[in-house]
């Protein structure tokens, strides 16, 4: 496909993890992100993970990239209230200036 | 202080008005970027600049102009406001650097009427 996809929902309990899918369109794309969008408020950069590299881990976050699949996933261990947001994922396709965001998934963490 | 600041925060219009939404930095970047975020659809690149009167369309342009004068400074513009313009605008800067993070205004809600 021509868009980066992801679902647009997902609910999670506390303390569950969180997991959370995207397919992005290149699979020369360089750089893949995780972005996070609190209500009200702008995008911040969660986490990045080269093309290179299959995962990585940072406390709470891992990022699982599959690029033959061209699959990126977000996990979040022992989810909290305070995870509650928008989450998008974004590629920097090859020889693209800018980056290209997919819909976003809205996390809602259940109490 | 924010390093990327957005004004108005908060904007109501009408069809046909011209409208000029302002961003600004701190970060010393040099590439900025205006993007729209509409429900389900994610954010989409209107323009971006990489350097003082350097300007560059997005996806989806049409309808926009921007002007950058200044490194600090990159401005929006609706030339004739139309309500498929109500959205979600975010003002975004990055530097040179490979990974290319993006760090993003806190948005301003527009509304045509």
């Amino acid at each position: 496909g021509e868009d980066v996809e992801q679902s647009l929902f997902l609910s999670v309990r506390e303390g569950d993890s969180s997991v959370i899918n995207c397919t992005y369109t290149d699979s020369s794309s360089t750089y893949l992100y995780w972005y996070k969008q609190e209500p009200g408020a702008g995008l911040q950069l969660l986490t990045y993970i080269f093309s290179n590299m299959d995962m990585k881990q940072d406390q709470r976050l891992t990022v699982l990239l599959n690029k033959k699949d061209k699959h990126l996933s977000l996990r979040i261990a022992d989810t909290q209230t305070g995870d509650s947001a928008i989450y998008f994922c974004a590629e920097r396709k090859t020889g693209a200036n800018n980056l290209f965001f997919g819909t976003g998934t809205r996390l809602t963490v259940i109490p | 202080d924010a390093d990327v600041t957005q004004t108005p925060r908060n904007r109501i219009t009408k069809t046909g008005k011209r409208i000029m939404l302002e961003c600004s930095q701190t970060k010393g970047h040099d590439r900025m970027y205006w993007y729209r975020q509409d429900p389900g659809l994610g954010l989409r690149l209107i323009y971006y600049s990489f350097d003082v009167k350097d300007i560059n369309k997005g996806e989806i342009s049409d309808g926009y102009s921007v002007s950058r004068q200044a490194q600090a400074k990159f401005s929006l513009s609706l030339e004739s406001a139309i309500p498929n313009q109500t959205a979600l605008y975010f003002c975004a800067t990055s530097d040179q650097q490979g990974r290319n993070e993006q760090f993003f205004g806190p948005g301003t809600r527009l509304t045509v009427l």
